[in-house]
């Protein structure tokens, strides 16, 4: 079956311009998370979603990061007046969601490579 | 709150070495999940394993093994007679109950060499 989907696989922007990446999760994942992986670096946690409902977004860096998912399934995270700092990987992921505690295996996309100019 | 290190940044060896990627975590939580991920030059983040922190059992899966020991905090994979497709950065996860998130360690560059 199809995977994690992200789009655009690299973008480019100018200091000060907002963007918007775009995440399919895997067709009945309930959970979606969203994590930023800078150069030679781990991946870090952003955000996280269980359907619609963004139930952590401990990791969002600033209020210039904001992420939706109006219907529970493609999720967006839009990064407001870019800073050369936010130039990263930025990796979606989806889980089934069945544990209510957590622990469930997440499966990634190949990300959105973010360069800011 | 939780940590893990994975203290070799780059391995490299010869095709037909084992080789084994340490993991070390940190979490005062009881019940933990324990996760190992290959990132290829392609990007993309491939799921190889999950444990939870009930079963120490070792793991075996063809030419990869891994040694969860609870006594140690530690959870390391091993290749077996490793092949130059087995390239990539390795990462080890670690997420608590009552909490989705992963946290990463910082990965382990390995290269496979013909």
């Amino acid at each position: 079956g199809a995977g994690v989907s992200q789009s655009p696989r690299y973008k480019v922007a100018k200091r000060g311009q907002d963007v918007a990446l775009r995440c399919d999760p895997i067709s009945g994942h309930v959970s979606l998370f969203w994590y930023q992986q800078a150069l030679g670096q781990g991946p870090e946690f952003l955000t996280y979603f269980q359907n619609e409902a963004q139930l952590d977004k401990s990791g969002l860096p600033s209020d210039r990061f904001f992420a939706e998912r109006p219907e529970g399934s493609v999720s967006t995270l839009k990064i407001q007046r870019t800073q050369q700092e936010d130039s990263a990987v930025y990796l979606c992921a989806s889980s089934l969601g069945l544990l209510a505690g957590g622990g469930d295996t997440q499966y990634f996309g190949p990300g959105t490579r973010l360069t800011v100019l | 709150a939780q940590k893990v290190t994975q203290a070799q940044t780059e391995i490299s060896v010869v095709e037909k070495e084992d080789v084994t990627l340490d993991c070390v975590y940190e979490t005062r939580d009881t019940t933990y999940y324990l996760f190992w991920y290959k990132q290829p030059p392609s990007g993309e983040l491939v799921f190889l394993i999950r444990r939870n922190s009930f079963d120490e059992q070792n793991e075996i899966s063809g030419r990869y093994s891994w040694n969860f020991q609870k006594s140690t905090s530690s959870f390391n994979f091993t290749i077996t007679a490793s092949q130059v497709v087995d390239s990539a950065v390795y990462f080890c996860a670690l997420s608590v109950w009552g909490a989705q998130k992963l946290v990463f360690g910082q990965g382990t560059r390995l290269t496979i060499n013909p």
